[in-house]
């Protein structure tokens, strides 16, 4: 089963704005990461943030987490055109075997120009 | 070019055929992790090795089996294929267990008829 639950499952803003997607989990993490993806092609790490971290940035991105109410969000500054993507959590578990990266279903994000 | 060598990238197979996906890690990359990519499934975790040794196992089923060999490089191998396990399949990679990211290859689109 999915650890990770993003919302929304889809956003639609324009170029410019500002983007917000949330990611909820359910068990204790070691460390929480966001990819993106764009249509068909491989995921590419944005950035990761650890279980002792709560806020992280890189660039236009902003990275929250919340380990008492087990959630993230990220946030895309002044979005562009080429921000259209799908965008998915994905959770390392505390005391996890191995390093699995349990993914979320992700947000589909369209920036209109 | 993310570094993570994916073939073939595409594959059209019959039912109950076999087929083996190669994967090679980006250099200095000793984990390598599989999985699977579909519209109703989502990112599923199906098995990561390091260095050689199986070290994770998710929802992987019994058709389905995989190793990585000395050089690092791995392989899939899916047999008795069946309409429903036409996806797309990642392999990503990490120095060490996801605590710095993955880095994703291109995937393998496979589809059965």
């Amino acid at each position: 089963s999915q650890q990770g639950e993003e919302d929304p499952q889809a956003l639609s803003i324009q170029e410019g704005e500002n983007a917000t997607m949330n990611c909820s989990y359910k068990t204790s993490i070691n460390n929480l990461q966001w990819y993106r993806q764009n249509s068909g092609r491989g995921l590419v790490h944005l950035i990761l943030i650890r279980s002792n971290e709560r806020e992280k940035h890189s660039g236009r991105l902003r990275v929250t987490l919340d380990t008492s109410k087990k959630s993230s969000s990220l946030l895309i500054t002044a979005s562009r055109a080429a921000d259209t993507a799908s965008y998915f959590c994905a959770t390392l578990r505390v005391g996890n075997q191995g390093g699995k990266l349990i993914f979320g279903q992700g947000t589909e994000l369209s920036v209109k120009p | 070019d993310s570094g993570v060598t994916q073939t073939p990238k595409h594959l059209i197979t019959a039912t109950g055929q076999r087929v083996t996906l190669r994967c090679s890690p980006r250099s200095g990359d000793l984990s390598v992790y599989w999985y699977q990519q579909s519209l109703d499934q989502g990112l599923q975790f199906l098995i990561q090795y390091y260095n050689g040794e199986e070290r994770a196992k998710g929802n992987i089923l019994e058709r389905f089996s995989a190793q990585q060999f000395p050089d690092l490089h791995s392989e899939l191998n899916l047999s008795s294929l069946e309409l429903g396990d036409s996806a797309l399949y990642f392999c990503a990679s990490s120095v060490a267990e996801a605590n710095y990211g993955y880095t994703f290859g291109s995937g393998t689109r496979l589809t059965v008829v």
